[in-house]
This record gives C-alpha cells, sequence and structure tokens, in this order.
C-alpha cells in the first residue's frame, strides 16, 4: 500500500479565518490525489481531484474558491479552507492514488469552525 | 444521476452469525471497492473488485461483484466483536473518481 499523511489531525479556528491541510504521499509520487469531506455520520463526499501541476478539478456543488486546493510537488497536495464558517466543520480525508485504481486514504484531518 | 446506496443502513447482530451487506449502484461500473472506518478514523481498504464475477476473501469476510445486476455484496461470517465498524463501498463511475455508498454501521453484540 501507499503511506499518506495528513497535517494537522486536527484544528480548531474562529469563523473567518483560513485553514490550511497538508496531504502528504511519504513513499511515492503521486499525480493524483483526491479530497473527500465527511460530516458525522455520513459518508464521503468527493470534493475534488487534484492534480499535480494543473488546476484541481472540483465536483459539481464545490466552491472553488473556498476551498483552494495546491498540488505543488509529487508528494503534497493542500486545501486551504478559506473564510471558514461553522458549516465548514467536518472530517477532511485525503487519498492518492497508486497502481492505476487503487486510493490509499490519509489519516483525516477534523476542523471545527466556531 | 450517479448513486450508489447500501443496505442495510444500520447492523446489530449477535457473534457467531452471518449476514450480507448490499451495496447497488446506479451507472455502469466494473470497479468497486470496500472500505471499513472506525469510529474516529480514516478508511482502511478492504476489497478491490475490478472484473464481473469477482469473488474475494480475508478472513470472516467475503465481497463479490455483480456487474451486470450492478450489485456487490459484502457476507460476514460468524462475526465477532472485533468486525464492529461502519463499512463503506465505493464505485469508480468515471476513472479513478470514487463514489462512495451511504455506509452500513455494524455493531457485533455478544
Amino acid at each position: 500500500g501507499a503511506v499518506v499523511s495528513q497535517h494537522p489531525s486536527r484544528v480548531i479556528c474562529k469563523s473567518g479565518t483560513s485553514v490550511k491541510i497538508e496531504c502528504r504521499s511519504l513513499d511515492f509520487q503521486a499525480t493524483t490525489m483526491f479530497w473527500y469531506r465527511q460530516f458525522p455520520k455520513q459518508s464521503l463526499m468527493l470534493m475534488a481531484t487534484s492534480n499535480e501541476g494543473s488546476k484541481a478539478t472540483y465536483e459539481q456543488g464545490v466552491e472553488k474558491d473556498k476551498f483552494l486546493i495546491n498540488h505543488a510537488s509529487l508528494t503534497l497536495s493542500t486545501l486551504t479552507v478559506t473564510s471558514a464558517h461553522p458549516e465548514d466543520s467536518s472530517f477532511y480525508i485525503c487519498s492518492v492514488l497508486r497502481g492505476g485504481n487503487t486510493q490509499y486514504f490519509g489519516p483525516g484531518t477534523r476542523l471545527t469552525v466556531l | 444521476e450517479l448513486k450508489v446506496e447500501q443496505n442495510p443502513l444500520f447492523l446489530s447482530m449477535q457473534e457467531g452469525k452471518n449476514y450480507t451487506i448490499y451495496c447497488n449502484y446506479s451507472t455502469t461500473s466494473d470497479r468497486l471497492y470496500w472500505y471499513r472506518q472506525d469510529p474516529g478514523k480514516s478508511l482502511e481498504s478492504l476489497f478491490v473488485l475490478l472484473s464481473n464475477g469477482a469473488v474475494k476473501q480475508e478472513g470472516r469476510l467475503m465481497a463479490s461483484l455483480d456487474t451486470k445486476a450492478r450489485l456487490s455484496t459484502l457476507h460476514i461470517t460468524a462475526a465477532v466483536h472485533d468486525l464492529s465498524a461502519t463499512y463503506f463501498c465505493a464505485v469508480d463511475f468515471a476513472g479513478n473518481q470514487f463514489y462512495f455508498g451511504t455506509g452500513t454501521s455494524l455493531t457485533v453484540i455478544p
């Protein structure tokens, strides 16, 4: 499998501030990473596909100006939640694509916006 | 519309019993995945099913895929408490874009 880390694991911020979440592929170079959001007791919803060196592809209904994704290197993708509000509180999970058809998931980041 | 539905959503079963979780999806795909999630944790990969008729087994869990029926099953044999978790299926509809099922919360009781 692949080793994926996320930082931070938990973050609490005030409404109106921005929060950056990092996703790192630790043991191989990932051209494609994915970002998901999971509300309590719900399923995972794909937010966007992050491609190294190009713009992310966002799913319908996900505001690209609010959820900024940068995939600057083959081992790092970042998700920035801009001007966060309480309704953005969620569990954010990234994954990396390896072997053409298998995704390996990071440990997740729990965001709480006060 | 792309939909992935699981049933049941909640399952409480006694140790030692067998049960099956179902995953139905709306559009043709021959890639289906099963994951386990423990409370507050991320996803652990259980099975990757990549063709019609694929069957995979690991311990007390067995997964199968029928692409014609757009159905996958996760069968639990002789359940034990350690299997308590939420189980998700995920379907790859559009080339490495996963759409997750609604999840099945499993509780195994003594």
